[in-house]
């Protein structure tokens, strides 16, 4: 099946920082998606992105959408305690169905010391 | 808040005990999902349900049965599980229309269950 390669796999960051993670893909996807999940909780959407070259802001939070539609980046700029958590990026196709299966990328395990 | 609504949070359950997991959303959302996610690891999707009707079946043992009553709630009923099925059991819903089949899952915060 479809495999993400999302790196790095964790990252050790001081406040303030900034961080940048990644997901490629042998496949094509038609959205790319980015994830945090805290600790007890599900994962909350942080960016959703639709077309290819998209480039995306939400906040400290950039994410863009390869232009071979098979990567996508996640910068978080100017890092806080609360960035700590783990990011996943997921690829969705459309492949006719009306719902898009999602292949998630292995997660990014952030930690941000004060 | 999640708009995906989950219970319980947690549950404990022994080998032979039968218990159902419940999602509820009211986004009026047609496709629904039951993922199984081990710490540390990415969601894995177990059923799909569109349009009420199971559209996806992921190779699941048995021993997990979905069940969707109507458009906003879905069941994840359970029966002689094993120590290895304890995990955190997510559901996520998303709009399941053609005209809206590129939009994102959403998802409860998971009811965490343990296998005695």
């Amino acid at each position: 099946g479809q495999q993400l390669n999302q790196s790095p796999q964790s990252m050790f960051i001081q406040e303030g920082e900034d961080v940048s993670m990644n997901c490629t893909s042998s496949s094509i996807f038609n959205t790319w998606l980015w994830y945090k999940q805290d600790p007890g909780e599900g994962p909350v959407l942080l960016i959703a992105l639709y077309k290819a070259g998209e480039l995306t802001s939400n906040g400290r939070l950039t994410a863009q959408f390869g232009i071979t539609r098979k990567d996508s980046f996640l910068n978080i700029s100017a890092s806080i305690p609360s960035d700590v958590g783990i990011y996943f990026c997921a690829g969705q196709g459309a492949g006719g169905t009306s719902y898009g299966k999602l292949t998630f990328g292995q997660g990014t395990i952030l930690t941000v010391h004060p | 808040d999640t708009e995906v609504t989950q219970t319980p949070k947690h549950l404990v359950m022994g080998m032979t005990n039968k218990k159902s997991l419940k999602c509820e959303q009211h986004m009026g959302h047609r496709a629904m999902y039951w993922y199984k996610q081990k710490a540390k690891k990415p969601p894995e999707l177990m059923f799909v349900y569109s349009y009420e009707k199971l559209s996806i079946n992921e190779s699941v043992p048995s021993r997990f049965s979905p069940e969707c009553p109507n458009s906003s709630l879905l069941n994840l009923h359970l029966h002689a599980l094993q120590p290895e099925d304890s995990a955190l059991y997510l559901c996520a819903s998303s709009p399941g229309t053609y005209r809206e089949s590129n939009q994102p899952q959403h998802f409860g915060d998971g009811t965490r269950l343990s296998i005695l």
